[in-house]
């Protein structure tokens, strides 16, 4: 069975600091591009970041970009989000997606993020 | 940014009726690169259509998407009770890969 599983969030304060992390099992990870996105609580759906299958290729919404960074370890079948100067609309769960012909396939439970002091 | 706007925000319908979802982009989705996505209470999100008309594994042929450049539709054909939920468009030609605000349909 296909899983993506998400771990790493919880509360932090505004300016602080979070890394997201994604473990994939029942597929080849390695040949998956792969995704982050978030949605705030009752809201709708935010593409945040993208990186391709090799890591060679990487994109970021502009309301993230120099702030959060992507990246996969291809041996380890994981993904992480590295956040920093968190913001209040940050606070949303992240969900990790794995591509599928560029859209988005498979999508993990998600991963609460709570940006508050 | 390719914007994306859907329309209804609700669409409220009966089961059985016929549901007609649209989703209109500022500029024209590249190769129409245009995905649907349907989700339920307090689940992820799931892939039904890609590439605008594709559908995607596992899903009832009751889904069906059309459309080219700026203006996709996504059809369900007899609505099911499961399907009284929040559907999305989101475009991948380009960065960044906008997804529109959401349809909710709901039981009249």
């Amino acid at each position: 069975e296909e899983q993506l599983v998400e771990s790493g969030g919880g509360v932090v304060q505004p300016g602080g600091s979070l890394r997201l992390s994604c473990v994939a099992s029942g597929f080849t990870f390695s040949s998956y591009s792969m995704n982050w996105v978030r949605q705030a609580p009752g809201k709708g759906l935010e593409w945040v970041s993208y990186i391709s299958s090799s890591s060679g290729t990487i994109y970021y919404a502009d309301s993230v970009k120099g702030r959060f960074t992507i990246s996969r370890d291809n041996a380890k079948k994981s993904l992480h989000l590295q956040m920093t100067s968190l913001r209040d609309e940050d606070t949303a769960v992240y969900y990790c997606a794995r591509g599928f012909m560029g859209a988005i396939g498979a999508w993990g439970q998600g991963a609460l993020v709570a940006v508050s002091s | 940014e390719i914007v994306l706007t859907q329309s209804p925000g609700t669409l409220s319908l009966s089961p059985g009726e016929r549901a007609t979802l649209s989703c209109r982009a500022s500029q024209s989705v590249t190769s129409n690169y245009l995905a649907w996505y349907q989700q339920k209470p307090g689940q992820a999100p799931r892939l039904l259509i890609y590439g605008a008309t594709s559908r995607a594994t596992g899903i009832p042929d009751r889904f069906s998407g059309s459309g080219s450049g700026t203006d996709f539709t996504l059809t369900i054909s007899r609505l099911e009770p499961e399907d009284f939920v929040v559907y999305y468009c989101q475009q991948y030609g380009s960065v960044p890969r906008t997804f529109g605000q959401g349809t909710k349909v709901e039981i009249k």
